[in-house]
């Protein structure tokens, strides 16, 4: 069964400091992982996508990282924001099957002043 | 920008009274979905077309129904709501089977009384 496991479930940080999220998968055959932004009560607000050939996508502060080989991803943001604060949902589509994209639970990233 | 289109964005109504929640996108995207995601919480597929007269249920059970006439359009139906259907309400489209330019539209947040 295809599964995005994401962690940390919460992170809460001070401004202008650095995170990492992280993103582990088991889905199969690889297409392409996407990180979307997701603000309370908003869609989610694609960040990156990375296909197998891709190992690093940035996106102003954001900079996702793929391993294809263990099937890790992370997302890292730099200097961080109060407007940073949102959910990060981690989102694998496969070559084959249904082709629905499987998603991760997402971390709730807080950034405090 | 995403060019898919969600209306209203808030929604309170009494119990047993029939809802449609409109989704309308302008990319001519052939794949669309609707997703229930309650505060807090994942996100649950609960409807997906393929293209116009297809339509399939996802992976959350769920009393509502959708069409899919119109390639751009893609309403999603309550016959008669109840509280346990206040939730928000996420429609996306996708370029391919893939999910290249998977966009979300900003969401319906309904509440039954």
């Amino acid at each position: 069964k295809n599964q995005v496991e994401q962690s940390p479930q919460s992170l809460i940080i001070l401004e202008g400091k650095n995170c990492t999220l992280q993103c582990n998968y088991t889905v199969s055959p690889f297409s392409n992982l996407r990180w979307y932004k997701q603000d309370t009560g908003r869609g989610p607000v694609s960040l990156t996508i990375m296909t197998f050939s891709e190992n690093t996508k940035s996106n102003g502060r954001y900079t996702a990282t793929l391993d294809a080989d263990t099937k890790q991803s992370s997302l890292h943001i730099t200097a961080s924001q109060l407007s940073d604060s949102a959910s990060y949902i981690c989102v694998v589509s496969a070559t084959g099957g249904s082709y629905i994209p499987t998603f991760g639970r997402g971390t709730s990233l807080i950034v405090h002043p | 920008e995403a060019d898919i289109y969600q209306t209203p964005r808030y929604l309170v109504i009494g119990t047993g009274k029939k809802i449609t929640l409109e989704c309308s996108q302008t990319m001519g995207h052939d794949k669309m979905y609707w997703y229930q995601q309650d505060p807090g919480m994942e996100l649950h597929l609960i409807h997906y077309s393929y293209g116009v007269n297809s339509t399939e249920k996802g992976d959350l059970s769920s009393e509502s129904t959708v069409s899919r006439i119109r390639t751009e359009h893609f309403p999603l139906t309550l016959e008669s709501a109840r509280p346990s259907h206040t939730s928000q309400y996420l429609c996306a489209s996708s370029r391919d089977v893939y999910n290249y330019g998977y966009t979300f539209g900003s969401g319906t947040r309904l509440t039954v009384v």
